[in-house]
C-alpha cells in the first residue's frame, strides 16, 4: 500500500535560522496536505498543493511539490519560538479516499 | 460553529472493559474519519466513513468498531480494551475529496489510558 515517509524525526534549531522538513511517497500523490499540531494540540492544516511542481508561500513558510507528485517539503525561514510544534505531511493517490500521514517532525526551537 | 467535538476528553478503562468515543460535527461534511496517535507513530487510520451508513478499515482496525448512523456523528467501540490501546484518538471531517475540498478538521482528541 503507499507509504508516506517523512525526514527528519526531530530537530532542535535556534531562534532565527532556517528548518526544513521532507516527505516522500512510495506512489504518485493526487495531493498533499501539510498540518501543524502544536504541544497537546490537534493537527491543523497548513496547506495543499496539487499540481506537479506547484510552489506556495504563506509569510515565512514555503511548500513545494515535486514534480513527479511523489515528494514534497516544507521551509520555514528564520524560524521563531511560535513555530515550535509537530509538521505532518498528509498524501491521497487517486484511487484512495483516505489521507495517509507521514509520522511528522518535530520541530523545537530554542530562544 | 462547534467544529468538531468529541466526547469524553479524558478516560481511564480497565483491561476488558467497553467503551465508545464519540465524534461530532456540524459542518455537513460526508467524509469522517477516526486515527490514533501514538509516540513517534504519526497518526495511523483505524476506520473511516464516506457517507451515512457507510464504514471502512483503515490502516489499524482491529480491536475497534464504529457507526455511522447519522451524518453528523461517527462513534469508535472498544469492545474489550487492551493495554496496547492506550493512545489519543482524533476524530476528523472533511467534505469529501470528489467535491475537492480535502482540508481536514480535527477535533480536540480523547486521551484514553488502559490499565
Amino acid at each position: 500500500g503507499q507509504q508516506v515517509m517523512q525526514i527528519p524525526q526531530y530537530q532542535h534549531v535556534q531562534e532565527g535560522e532556517d528548518f526544513t522538513t521532507y516527505c516522500n511517497s512510495s506512489t504518485t500523490l493526487s495531493n498533499i496536505q501539510w498540518y501543524k499540531q502544536r504541544p497537546g494540540g490537534h493537527p491543523v492544516f497548513l496547506i495543499q498543493l496539487v499540481k506537479s511542481g506547484e510552489v506556495k508561500k504563506q509569510k515565512r513558510l514555503t511548500f513545494q511539490f515535486g514534480e513527479a507528485k511523489k515528494n514534497s517539503s516544507l521551509h520555514i525561514t528564520a524560524t521563531q519560538t511560535t513555530d515550535v510544534g509537530t509538521y505532518f505531511c498528509a498524501g491521497r493517490s487517486n484511487s484512495g479516499y483516505a489521507l495517509n500521514f507521514g509520522k511528522g517532525t518535530s520541530l523545537l526551537v530554542t530562544p | 460553529n462547534a467544529g468538531v467535538t468529541q466526547t469524553p476528553k479524558f478516560r481511564v478503562l480497565k483491561t476488558g472493559q467497553s467503551m465508545t468515543l464519540l465524534c461530532a460535527q456540524d459542518m455537513n461534511h460526508e467524509y469522517m474519519y477516526w486515527y490514533r496517535q501514538d509516540p513517534g507513530m504519526g497518526l495511523r487510520l483505524i476506520h473511516y466513513s464516506v457517507g451515512e451508513g457507510t464504514t471502512a478499515k483503515g490502516e489499524v482496525p482491529d480491536g475497534y468498531n464504529v457507526s455511522r448512523l447519522k451524518k453528523q456523528n461517527f462513534l469508535l467501540g472498544l469492545e474489550s480494551a487492551a493495554p496496547s490501546q492506550t493512545s489519543v484518538y482524533f476524530c476528523a471531517s472533511t467534505w469529501g475529496h470528489p467535491k475537492g475540498q480535502e482540508t481536514q478538521y480535527f477535533g480536540p482528541g480523547t486521551r484514553l489510558l488502559v490499565l
